[in-house]
């Protein structure tokens, strides 16, 4: 059974720059949230996507946007990179939303990007 | 605005020993959820155990147990009989509301543990 699998591993790229990060959840599993990691410091949500609609969204700009396929899979796009985007961008799937009894999230290994 | 606090950077405990790990939590919802996540140095964050806000009595899964304190609003990890494998990032985070079907997590920002032999 498949873990949730997220790509490339690592990233570097230039201020300025777009980046597309991938993510497959976990087999069965249907919602998929985004983090990001500065070093040092929590995981701070991104958004989220069930029935390949964006649910609910923390507080990033519109920089940030996403998407998620048919399949469940999801894709994290950042426009215009900044410096401050430098982090460790976490992927967890979880299984219809939230309810009662779908409270635990499996995260993915992330993806680090750097920006130049 | 929902919060969590981890005092502790880090942590040092000898192995075989028990530690606990503080946490401590704001919210003005009844209705949450507190979890732990375990972060090794690969970066996968590993869930760990869960605690409803309802739940009558502390969550445990094998060597990890949650001591819930709901009045004082604490939810510390207790690790016992560590292990060096435990050496990693803790981190303490919530959700809100409980069985809701919005979720994301707030985390605070981590212990580090180190086990020594």
């Amino acid at each position: 059974d498949a873990g949730v699998t997220q790509s490339p591993t690592h990233l570097i790229k230039t201020r300025g720059q777009q980046v597309t990060l991938r993510c497959s959840p976990k087999s069965g599993h249907d919602t998929v949230s985004w983090y990001q990691q500065a070093l040092g410091q929590g995981p701070q949500f991104i958004f989220q996507y069930y029935e390949e609609e964006e649910r609910q969204r923390g507080n990033f700009p519109d920089r940030f946007s996403g998407h998620q396929f048919p399949n469940y899979s999801s894709e994290l796009n950042v426009n215009a990179l900044l410096l401050g985007d430098s982090a460790l961008y976490l992927c967890a799937s979880s299984l219809g939303g939230w309810g009662l009894y779908s409270y635990e999230q499996y995260f993915g290994p992330g993806t680090r990007l750097t920006v130049t | 605005a929902q919060k969590i606090t981890q005092t502790q950077p880090g942590m040092f405990v000898q192995e075989k020993e028990a530690v606990t790990l503080d946490c401590t939590y704001d919210t003005s919802d009844p209705s949450y959820g507190l979890f732990w996540y375990k972060q090794p140095s690969s970066g996968e964050m590993i869930f760990l155990i869960y605690q409803g806000s309802y739940d009558q009595q502390n969550a445990t899964e094998g060597r990890y147990s949650l001591n819930f304190q709901k009045a004082r609003k604490s939810a510390n990890l207790v690790i016992s009989a560590s292990q060096l494998g435990d050496s990693a990032m803790y981190f303490c985070a919530m959700r809100e509301p409980y069985g809701g079907s919005q979720g994301n997590l707030i985390f605070g920002k981590g212990t580090k543990l180190s086990v020594k032999p």
